[in-house]
């Protein structure tokens, strides 16, 4: 089954400051990917997410960001971050039926 | 559009007896998959159960069954013998059809205590 790490798991940013959230997966080669927010005690709201190098749909205007450089990495950015943008932002990649295998998650917190 | 609805936030279960977590969704899409996550208290994500739109039967997977109605549009996760670990977050999901095919959206959850 597919590994997904994400880092870093923890940080606290100042509002204005940029932001780069990182994931990369093993186990697997050109799955879905994808990066979902969940403000506490909330579901996960979709942010992003790509079907393959280079190719990313976003689905909530925000100051958010992605990239997929590599087959298996996918990167989560802001160059001013808001107070809004904190959060537990979470990576997937998607298994041979659409289920998705998640990271550990990383919770921002904007200040 | 696309919608998944999850009508408790919070349910509570004594111990060895069965639940139903309620999902209902939403989509012109006649090809999708539905999927049932749980989130325990540590914030990890863990795959539960799959049906598919075309699926005659409903998926089961241990102590987790799907209860399909797909005229009704509802995927209610069944779990029987619940456990004291059962105690988590649950969300249902939904993997669209045609140009939404790679697209999957989460309900809002359901807080679920089992009691001993």
């Amino acid at each position: 089954s597919q590994t997904i790490h994400q880092w870093p798991a923890t940080l606290v940013q100042p509002v204005g400051s940029p932001l780069s959230l990182e994931c990369t997966v093993e186990g697997t080669s050109n799955p879905n990917l994808y990066w979902y927010r969940q403000a506490a005690g909330r579901g996960l709201q979709l942010l992003f997410y790509s079907v393959g190098i280079g190719q990313i749909s976003s689905e909530v205007p925000q100051n958010l960001s992605a990239s997929r450089p590599q087959d298996r990495q996918f990167i989560l950015s802001s160059k001013k971050l808001l107070l809004s943008d904190s959060g537990f932002y979470l990576c997937a990649s998607a298994g041979r039926t659409g289920e998705l295998f998640f990271g550990e998650g990383s919770r921002l917190t904007v200040l | 559009a696309q919608k998944i609805t999850q009508t408790q936030p919070g349910m509570f279960v004594q111990e060895k007896e069965a639940v139903t977590l309620d999902c209902t969704y939403d989509t012109s899409d006649p090809s999708y998959g539905l999927f049932w996550y749980k989130q325990p208290s540590s914030g990890e994500m863990i795959f539960l159960i799959y049906q598919g739109s075309y699926d005659q039967q409903n998926a089961t997977e241990g102590r987790y069954s799907l209860n399909f109605q797909k005229a009704r549009k509802s995927a209610n996760l069944v779990i029987s013998a619940s456990q004291l670990g059962d105690s988590a977050m649950y969300f249902c999901a939904m993997r669209g059809g045609g140009s939404s095919y790679d697209k999957v959206i989460f309900g809002p959850g359901t807080s679920l205590s089992v009691i001993p």
